[in-house]
């Protein structure tokens, strides 16, 4: 079955640190793979995807993740938080077709400590 | 990317009755997705609607509950019906156009009383 688990359900780093959130997915097929974020009370903003390529993909608002294929993972990285990137995080798998949905996981919230 | 306008963005209603989401793209799409985020959740998906044709629901939702209507291919609506307290989510629209992954209507924040 087809399925993302994002294991930790809230985070708190201190302003300045460094930030990984976890994505693990089971896909049948060649994943193509998502981080939204969700800043309270607004819709979701696509961070950075992976179709194909180079591993390592770069996002907006300094973001990157790395697709790990042997360990099913797409873990989130920021080498240092701003306060404004508090929100709730959302890696999603899907397939790469425009007429297919994707799949969330439930979601990372962040918190970021003076 | 596409872009999304949703409205409304916000309402308060009252049980039992309905309430027509609507969801408008700059740009011609196959494929339309509905999802409901209930409040601290993550996204499930009610239904995609394919323009021409009968709206696909996932499991747990129907189309007596849930209308959908797709009359082309930049536009589309959800419609909520006989609503109850259980119904308050945050509602949103999608649109995926290759390459660019798939992209949010603001969404429609839903609360009945």
């Amino acid at each position: 079955a087809q399925s993302v688990t994002q294991p930790d359900i809230h985070i708190t780093v201190s302003e300045g640190a460094s930030l990984e959130l976890r994505c693990n997915y089971s896909y049948g097929a060649t994943p193509y793979l998502f981080w939204y974020v969700q800043s309270p009370g607004q819709g979701l903003q696509l961070l950075l995807k992976y179709f194909s390529g180079d591993t390592l993909v770069q996002g907006i608002k300094g973001f990157e993740a790395e697709f790990k294929r042997s360990q099913s993972s797409f873990n989130l990285r920021k080498p240092s938080v701003h306060w404004s990137d508090a929100a709730e995080y959302f890696c999603a798998v899907g397939p790469y077709s425009s007429a297919s949905k994707i799949i969330f996981g439930s979601g990372t919230r962040l918190s970021i400590r003076p | 990317s596409a872009v999304i306008s949703q409205k409304p963005s916000r309402d308060i209603c009252q049980r039992g009755t309905s309430l027509t989401i609507q969801c408008q793209v700059d740009s011609q799409v196959t494929m339309m997705f509905w999802y409901r985020q209930q409040p601290g959740q993550s996204l499930t998906l009610i239904a995609t609607a394919n323009q021409g044709s009968e709206a696909t629901y996932e499991s747990g939702f129907v189309i007596d509950k849930f209308p959908i209507s797709r009359p082309n291919l930049t536009f589309s609506t959800l419609t909520v019906s006989n609503m109850s307290p259980e119904d308050s989510s945050i509602y949103l629209c999608s649109v995926s156009r290759d390459n660019y992954g798939y992209t949010f209507g603001s969404g429609t924040r839903l609360t009945v009383v």
